[in-house]
Formats: structure tokens, sequence, C-alpha cells
């Protein structure tokens, strides 16, 4: 199976900040990778898939780059809705569609 | 507007079995693979079931394999997860979500149903 991880698991930030986020995967997975957003108590909303085509309707100060084995999400100047948790999600190799652990950004 | 609506969730003994069901509207269900997806309280996302467009293909996490089933009618634009055996670590938040394709992105999402295993 594929492992994702990310770093870091919890990001410290402030409004207007530039943020970055990293998803490494176990083995190579093209550009097969999908980022999400979830804010408490709500169902996780994708953002970015094929590593770096924003979602219809996502603003454009979310960014995805990346190939292979390792990738970023940016945020550019953070909004006071953009503190939430990101997953990264790998869609090459399945079963299972894996998740990363999550990252937290918070104030 | 697509709409995903999950519903069936509760508490259960463990060894007990409960369904959840989506219902869904605003797309054409039947072009779609669908699957469910948990959350523990306090914790990541976890694929949990996937199921093709036709029903005919399934695919279940190692954790829910032999336990959990997951099924759809495509008449009536609604999708199942019948899970038996129920675990304390089967407790969470279970989410049903669309994709175009298994290599696609989960695009919409139901709100999720709590399923809470204990005594």
């Amino acid at each position: 199976d594929i492992q994702m991880t990310q770093s870091p698991s919890f990001l410290s930030a402030s409004v207007g900040d530039r943020v970055t986020i990293t998803c490494r995967a176990s083995q190579d997975i093209s550009n097969y990778l999908a980022w999400y957003q979830q804010k408490p108590g709500r169902a996780p909303k994708v953002l970015i898939y094929a590593a770096s085509t924003l979602q219809s309707g996502v603003p454009s100060r979310f960014s995805g780059s990346g190939s292979g084995t390792e990738f970023t999400l940016t945020i550019t100047s953070l909004q006071p809705e953009d503190f939430a948790t990101y997953y990264c999600q790998q869609l090459r190799n399945y079963p299972p569609w894996t998740f990363g652990q999550g990252t937290k950004v918070e104030v | 507007q697509v709409r995903l609506v999950e519903s069936g969730g509760g508490l259960v003994k463990p060894g007990g079995s409960l369904r959840l069901s989506c219902a869904t509207s605003g797309f054409t269900f039947s072009d779609y693979y669908m699957s469910w997806v948990r959350q523990a309280p306090g914790k990541g996302l976890e694929w949990v079931s996937y199921i093709s467009s036709s029903g005919s293909y399934t695919y279940y996490a190692d954790s829910v394999k032999g336990r959990f089933t997951i099924s759809r009618d495509n008449a009536k634009n609604s999708l199942y997860l019948q899970m038996n055996s129920l675990r304390a670590e089967d407790t969470a938040v279970y989410f049903c979500a669309r994709a175009y394709y298994y290599d696609r992105p989960m695009d919409n999402w139901g709100q999720g149903t709590l399923v809470t295993v204990s005594s």
C-alpha cells in the first residue's frame, strides 16, 4: 500500500501569511494527488486534483505543485476562512485510496 | 444542485449491525463511482469502501473487509453500507462521496452520519 505523509501536522499562521504544506508518497504516484480542506463539523471539500488543477469555485490563492513522490499545497495570503485541516489523497494505486494524516492550520 | 445525505447512524453494541444509507440527487447517480470514508473522533480521514458505477465492482479497506458490504440501487439513486460485527474502533462519522472514476477526486460529499459502537 502507498503511504502518504504530510508535514507539518500543525501549522501556526496569521492572516495574510503564505502557507506551504508538503505531502510525500511512499512510491511514485505521478500526478494522481488531490488536496482537501475540512472545517470542524463539516465534510471535506476538494481544492485541487491532478496535483495542480484547481477545482471549480476554489479561490486562486490556493495552488498545488509536484509530481512523483513530493507535492505541495500553497495558500498565498491566508484568509480567516482558510483556518482548517488539509488532507492529501493519492489516486494512483488502489485499493486503498490513502489519505495523509492531515495538517491543521491554526492561528 | 448536487446533494448527498447520509442516514442510519446511531449507537450500537459491539458485535451489532447497522445499515447506512446515502440518498443522492442533482446528478446522474449511475454515472458515478461512490465511496464511504470515515473519520474517528478527533482523527483523520480513512477510506472505507468503493463501488463502481454499475455496482459490479467493490473494494474494501483491510480494516472492514469481511464485515462491511457496500451496495447501491441506481434506480433509487442511493448508496448503502451494511456494517456487521461492529467494533469500538468502527466508531466514526461516516461520509459518502462521489467520484467520476477511481482515479478522480471525491468531488462531492455528504454531511456525514455518526456511528458509535459502545456497550
